[in-house]
């Protein structure tokens, strides 16, 4: 069965520093995302991806974030200068047929910034 | 006000007992709804869309409640494999992000 993939599955970073997290959604799917858990928090929408574009995003993807498509496969969330409040499970999900259908997660991305 | 509100429990069942989930939420004009269920440190799974006439999966039902803004999971026959949260999730009119609900604790007691 298809699924989404995410690497690292854990990432320890000192603050300041840039991190980039990488996904590989299903083959198939055209609509990806980013979202962020805090521990003991609930699951929280960073942004959209169609079409080789930002669809929307959220008030927490300010600046600090970035995302790319760099090739036919892989989808990237970079973090720049990366704060201690940064520290989350990132998850990344891709959907097949559009904004209202079924989105599959990765397994997640746990970022510890020290 | 939130986008989605769940009641987060915890909910300690024993096993075999039939047990409900509400959720609500805010905006009048959502699309679609679904129910996640996500297990202790690790990612969102897709346990059922929910559909405006009401739909069955097994042992899980969902309904959809337009009027009163407000969706509901039913779990019957609870194993001890149902011990997980299960998580409220709508996609609103506008946009495509998914908006969650903070969640329902589930404990499964043998």
């Amino acid at each position: 069965e298809p699924e989404v993939t995410q690497t690292p599955s854990h990432q320890v970073t000192q603050m300041g520093q840039e991190v980039i997290l990488r996904c590989v959604p299903i083959s198939n799917h055209l609509y990806f995302y980013w979202y962020r858990q805090i521990l003991g928090q609930k699951v929280e929408f960073l942004v959209s991806f169609y079409n080789n574009e930002i669809s929307e995003k959220s008030e927490i993807f300010d600046d600090q974030f970035s995302v790319e498509r760099p090739d036919g496969s892989n989808f990237t969330l970079k973090i720049r200068s990366t704060k201690l409040e940064d520290s989350a499970m990132y998850f990344c999900a891709s959907s097949g047929q559009g904004r209202f259908y079924e989105q599959y997660f990765g397994p997640g991305t746990r970022l510890t910034v020290t | 006000r939130k986008e989605v509100e769940q009641d987060p429990g915890p909910f300690n069942v024993p096993e075999g007992a039939t047990v409900a989930f509400n959720c609500t939420y805010s905006n009048s004009a959502s699309q679609s709804f679904f129910w996640y269920r996500q297990d202790c440190r690790k990612e969102p799974k897709l346990l059922m869309s929910v559909y405006s006439s009401g739909n069955e999966d097994g042992r899980f039902t969902a309904q959809l409640n337009r009027a009163s803004q407000y969706i509901s999971l039913l779990i019957r026959d609870s194993k001890l494999s149902d011990s997980a949260t299960y998580l409220c999730v709508v996609n609103p009119l506008t946009g495509n992000q998914f908006y969650f609900g903070t969640g329902t604790s589930l404990t499964v007691i043998p």
